[in-house]
């Protein structure tokens, strides 16, 4: 079963803007990672926040993670036409090498 | 750089063809997983392997099999193919899990049509 629900399942924006998507979970988690798909591509890892850590960031990407909503958000600042792409998060419990993926959203930056 | 490469990019078969999808990684991973995607319904697990000749079936295996007869190559099997096995396979690769950090490396994707 699924672990994780993106919201919005798609998103535009212009270029330049601040774009924000929101990732729930079901059961408690080790980690939650995020990961960007371009167009009929593989996943490529983005960044991972561990259950004890509220914040963590990347260059434009910040993401947030609340353990008591069992929820997560991934904001990429400053967007650019080439941060299309869909965007994935993906959780893990302790002691299991599995991860759970959501279901994505699309993301697509209107130059 | 991880470097995970799938067989194919694009692959057409017919209903009841036995089909092969080989995945290849050269950064001594001991996992490997195997994933459809289709629309809506995000990466499901088929199948993952922890090692040679290890595996545990994942969330969605029926109608598939895998095998891992050495470290970098882990092949998805599907015994008769279906029109509903029409989809995105992806495999993916990790180190285990000694610390807490376990990112995924991913091939690029073989894209299956059974007719």
């Amino acid at each position: 079963s699924q672990q994780g629900e993106e919201d919005p399942q798609a998103l535009s924006i212009q270029e330049g803007e601040n774009a924000t998507m929101n990732c729930s979970y079901k059961t408690s988690i080790n980690n939650l990672q995020w990961y960007r798909q371009n167009s009929g591509r593989g996943l490529v890892h983005l960044i991972l926040i561990r259950s004890n850590e509220r914040e963590k960031h990347s260059g434009r990407l910040r993401v947030t993670l609340d353990t008591s909503k069992k929820s997560s958000s991934l904001l990429i600042t400053a967007s650019r036409a080439a941060d299309t792409a869909s965007y994935f998060c993906a959780t893990d419990a302790w002691g299991n090498e599995k991860l759970t993926f959501g279901t994505g959203t699309r993301l697509t930056i209107i130059p | 750089d991880v470097k995970v490469t799938q067989s194919s990019r694009y692959l057409v078969k017919r209903t009841g063809e036995k089909v092969f999808l080989e995945c290849v990684q050269d950064m001594d991973h001991e996992n490997m997983f195997w994933y459809r995607q289709d629309p809506g319904l995000g990466l499901r697990l088929i199948y993952f392997s922890y090692d040679v000749k290890m595996k545990e079936k994942g969330d969605i295996p029926e109608g598939y099999s895998v095998s891992r007869e050495k470290k970098e190559r882990f092949s998805l099997i599907l015994e008769s193919a279906s029109t509903n096995q029409t989809s995105m396979y992806l495999c993916a690769t990790s180190r285990p899990r000694r610390g807490t950090y376990n990112e995924q490396f991913f091939g690029p994707g073989t894209r299956l049509t059974v007719l």
